[in-house]
């Protein structure tokens, strides 16, 4: 079953913005990780950030995790044309279970 | 790092016919594989979770006598769409995980059925 929401469900912005997504989830997790998936191609793995984690940065990405709220947010930063993908938050909820579930994700348009 | 091949990348097949789709970890021992299903502009959802060596288990309202996958090698999960039909068009992509390490993603594979 899906895990959360995402929002916004689709965000266009200029090259140079920054563009922000947020995800929140249901159920305690170990960790929380965000993919990016091209129209029709397979995901890439961003970042991943555990549950005793508060922030974390990645070149131009930014991941804060707020545990207390059960809500995640990716900042992409002087975005690009080529960052026009869907964007989808995942977590691995605990105890034990190995599946990702995957929250509904985010289309963002970079336009150039 | 580890890497998941999945093939085909594309299929189109005849409504009423079977599609295999294979999921292959090339340089590790895969534990555990996932199979997702993502209709167009939705997210991944879990079909089921298949372990080396024994019977997949199926997310709830997924029908398993239609969807079958085998785990035969630590290396190999395969899954088998069968008397597909239109509306089981979608994308399917598998993860493996060897032991407690991270999920790594196949590919996909874009089903249509005509």
């Amino acid at each position: 079953s899906q895990q959360g929401e995402e929002d916004p469900q689709a965000l266009s912005i200029q090259e140079g913005e920054n563009a922000t997504m947020n995800c929140s989830y249901k159920t305690s997790i170990n960790n929380l990780q965000w993919y990016r998936q091209n129209s029709g191609r397979g995901l890439v793995h961003l970042i991943l950030i555990r549950s005793n984690e508060r922030e974390k940065h990645s070149g131009r990405l930014r991941v804060t995790l707020d545990t207390s709220k059960k809500s995640s947010s990716l900042l992409i930063t002087a975005s690009r044309a080529a960052d026009t993908a869907s964007y989808f938050c995942a977590t691995t909820p605990r105890p034990g279970r190995r599946a990702l579930t995957f929250g509904s994700g985010t289309r963002l348009q970079v336009q150039p | 790092g580890a890497v998941v091949s999945q093939h085909p990348s594309w299929v189109i097949c005849k409504s009423g016919t079977s599609v295999k789709i294979e999921c292959r970890s090339l340089d590790f021992q895969a534990t555990t594989m996932f199979w997702y299903r993502q209709f167009p502009k939705q997210s991944l959802m879990l079909m089921a979770t298949s372990n080396e060596g024994s019977k997949a288990t199926y997310e709830q309202g997924v029908e398993k006598d239609k969807f079958l996958i085998n785990h035969a090698s630590l290396t190999l999960s395969t899954l088998t769409v069968t008397s597909a039909h239109p509306e089981d068009s979608s994308f399917y992509i598998c993860s493996a995980r060897e032991g407690d390490l991270d999920n790594t993603f196949g590919s996909g594979t874009r089903l249509t059925v005509v």
